[in-house]
């Protein structure tokens, strides 16, 4: 069954401090990874699309990473800032179909920013 | 319009009445998802159109969980005789890509619904 592990469950740290997120997923054939930011009463929002070849990508502060041969992926944040307070779900789709199996949703990491 | 819209943002319901929430995607978007996201949790998958075509409604929790998209724009997904479990808040997400698997997805809002 296709599975995507998210950690930490939630995270707290202080304004300008780096953080790093993991995504950790059992997915196949794999097609690529997402990760969106969700912001409190709001839709998720992409922040990175990455396929098979690809190792990283930079969004501003956001930095992704992934590695297709032990399936994990992370996204670090640089600088924090208060707006980042969110909830960040990484998503992984396959190659072929839709629906159901086409996309599988972490539980998300809850990420507060203390002043 | 420039962005997925769903209506209403909030709803509040009586145990046993019947919603409807309206999503109105991106214009030109072939497939169209709804997801049930409960607090704290991540999405979870209900229903997938391309087009008009229901092609997947296997995350539907029970029959009284409906969905159409009768010309291949807007959706209404409608909820029959309401329960507490219901309470939750259901995202519509639409894309260029026919399976959604490939192109960039795009999230409304969501329509957070409360069942007293």
């Amino acid at each position: 069954k296709n599975q995507v592990e998210q950690s930490p469950q939630s995270l707290i740290i202080l304004e300008g401090k780096n953080c790093t997120l993991q995504c950790n997923y059992t997915v196949s054939p794999f097609s690529n990874l997402r990760w969106y930011k969700q912001d409190t009463g709001r839709g998720p929002v992409s922040l990175t699309i990455m396929t098979f070849s690809e190792n990283t990508k930079s969004n501003g502060r956001y930095t992704a990473t992934l590695d297709a041969d032990t399936k994990q992926s992370s996204l670090h944040i640089t600088a924090s800032q208060l707006s980042d307070s969110a909830s960040y779900i990484c998503v992984v789709s396959v190659h072929s179909g839709g629906g159901a199996d086409g996309l599988t949703f972490g539980k998300g990491t809850h990420l507060i920013i203390q002043p | 319009g420039a962005g997925v819209s769903q209506s209403p943002r909030y709803k509040v319901a009586k145990r046993g009445q019947d919603v409807a929430l309206r999503c109105d995607p991106i214009s030109g978007h072939v497939s169209l998802f709804w997801y049930q996201q409960a607090l704290g949790q991540g999405p979870e998958f209900l229903t997938y159109f391309q087009n008009e075509a229901q092609l997947d409604k296997s995350g539907l929790p029970s029959d009284r969980f409906f969905a159409e998209r009768p010309e291949g724009s807007v959706s209404t997904l409608k909820i029959q005789r309401t329960q507490q479990e219901d309470s939750a808040v259901y995202l519509c997400a639409s894309s260029l890509d026919p399976s959604g698997n490939t192109g960039e997805l795009f999230f409304g809002e969501g329509s957070r619904l409360t069942v007293l």
